[in-house]
């Protein structure tokens, strides 16, 4: 069963502190990303990697660093947490161009 | 501007109706996907369709490339089918999805 892996599902964190938020999936796939989803943005892309230790800034990586060190893994890290980075966090890999599958989310909210 | 324009923003049906979601993007993007969001927020991948008539179940998608238009028909419309449909299309630089604003779908009895 293809499957993204995303952990944890709901996180609360304090301003300041470090998250790391984890990704997993069991497809082989070489791409994976990072999206964030706020109420009327929609999903924006964080980072996207192309394989291991290849890693792209998308939209709005400010604040955010990723580390993919195998391939069916995939990090993203939040140096200091901010108030603004409360959202929703999607996880997602393809192989190669083709068709995008997404994790259930991480909800994170910083306080 | 906007790369992917979805319509409607939102619709309501009763139950049994019939839906059709539209989805147009530009020049530069192609490789174009359905989501649902349920709405407890998880993002199902509904079709993958780069070009033509895809179908499953209840659900038919068609893109037309040439004419820069995906649609979403869903037949039969059930309570359950509530919740946000997401188009997205993919720019052939780096791979990356460019997601529309979403359709929110409302199916009452």
């Amino acid at each position: 069963d293809m499957k993204v892996t995303q952990m944890p599902r709901y996180l609360i964190k304090r301003m300041g502190e470090n998250v790391l938020l984890e990704c997993g999936q069991d497809m082989s796939h070489e791409t994976m990303y990072w999206y964030r989803q706020d109420p009327g943005l929609g999903l924006q892309l964080i980072y996207i990697s192309y394989d291991v230790d290849s890693n792209s800034e998308g939209d709005i990586p400010k604040g955010y660093r990723v580390s993919r060190k195998k391939r069916e893994h995939f990090s993203l890290i939040l140096d200091s947490a901010k108030t603004n980075q409360t959202s929703v966090y999607f996880c997602a890999s393809s192989y190669r161009n083709t068709e995008v599958f997404f994790g259930k989310g991480t909800r994170l909210t910083v306080v | 501007g906007q790369q992917v324009q979805q319509s409607p923003a939102s619709l309501v049906l009763q139950e049994g109706e019939n839906a059709e979601l539209q989805c147009n993007f530009s020049t530069s993007l192609n490789s174009m996907q359905w989501f649902y969001q349920r709405p407890e927020g998880s993002l199902v991948s509904l079709f993958y369709n780069p070009s033509g008539t895809k179908q499953s179940g209840r659900l038919t998608s068609t893109t037309v490339i040439k004419e820069r238009r995906s649609s979403l028909h869903i037949s039969s419309s059930q309570i359950t089918d509530s919740g946000t449909y997401l188009c997205a299309a993919r720019g052939s630089a780096l791979g990356r999805l460019h997601f529309g604003a979403g359709t929110q779908l409302i199916v009452i009895p």
